[in-house]
């Protein structure tokens, strides 16, 4: 079975570093690629990036580049999402999702993470 | 402010058949697949159609997805009070070069 397991709540003051993560198991983690997708309180679904396990490239939406990173662990079988530097706007629920091969760049996000909420507040 | 345009909220009541649509333009739409994913409250998104028309497994027949140009649509027949969820649809965007959702339709059962 398919499963993608996110790390938990977190309470962070601006200005603090993060990094979350997801752990993927049921299925070959080089073979599909992992994105992260953000949904602010009360909004809606915004693709922020995503990662090739196989070699670790990554893509990032204009929107998030340079304001986050992705990153991802083939011996863990897990992918990464990561601020240096955060900022009250960054709350939100933060999910990663499969992202199916054959369908190369397209949003086919077939499994997905529970999300982990990120609260930013001084 | 998405580039694909979606209505905020459809109703409808039990058994009833409910379309929601979803409008863009050449640059997303009218040349690439379209995905629609459902959302039920304090839940993580569900993938529903792929691929414009196509179910995975283990989505109901109730729910299917058509496209024509620039738009698409996600039909719910006989609906149900578990289908009460937000709805996106989602597609490439060659002049974004990324992946876009729509700002998702609320569907209230009443």
């Amino acid at each position: 079975e398919v499963q993608l397991v996110q790390s938990g709540a977190e309470v962070k003051k601006p200005g603090e570093s993060l990094r979350i993560f997801c752990k993927a198991s049921g299925y070959s983690f080089t073979s599909d690629r992992i994105s992260w997708v953000r949904q602010m309180p009360g909004k809606g679904l915004e693709w922020m990036g995503r990662i090739d396990p196989i070699d670790s490239s990554t893509d990032y939406s204009p929107s998030f580049q340079g304001h986050v990173t992705i990153s991802a662990d083939r011996s863990t079988s897990t992918a990464y999402l990561q601020w240096s530097s955060l900022k009250a706007s960054d709350t939100g629920i933060y999910y990663c999702a499969r992202q199916w091969a054959r369908d190369g760049y397209y949003p086919h996000f077939d499994y997905w993470g529970q999300g982990a909420l990120v609260t930013v507040s001084s | 402010q998405s580039v694909l345009t979606q209505p905020p909220s459809a109703s409808g009541t039990p058994g009833q058949r409910v379309t929601i649509s979803c409008s863009g333009s050449s640059s997303n739409i009218g040349s690439h697949y379209v995905y629609w994913y459902q959302q039920v409250p304090g839940t993580a998104p569900k993938l529903l159609i792929y691929r414009d028309d196509q179910r995975p497994s283990g989505v109901p027949d109730r729910f299917s997805g058509s496209k024509s140009g620039t738009s698409a649509s996600l039909a719910i027949s006989g609906l149900r009070s578990e289908d009460e969820a937000d709805y996106y649809c989602a597609a490439w965007d060659d002049s974004l070069s990324e992946s876009v959702f729509g700002p998702g339709t609320k569907v209230t059962v009443l």
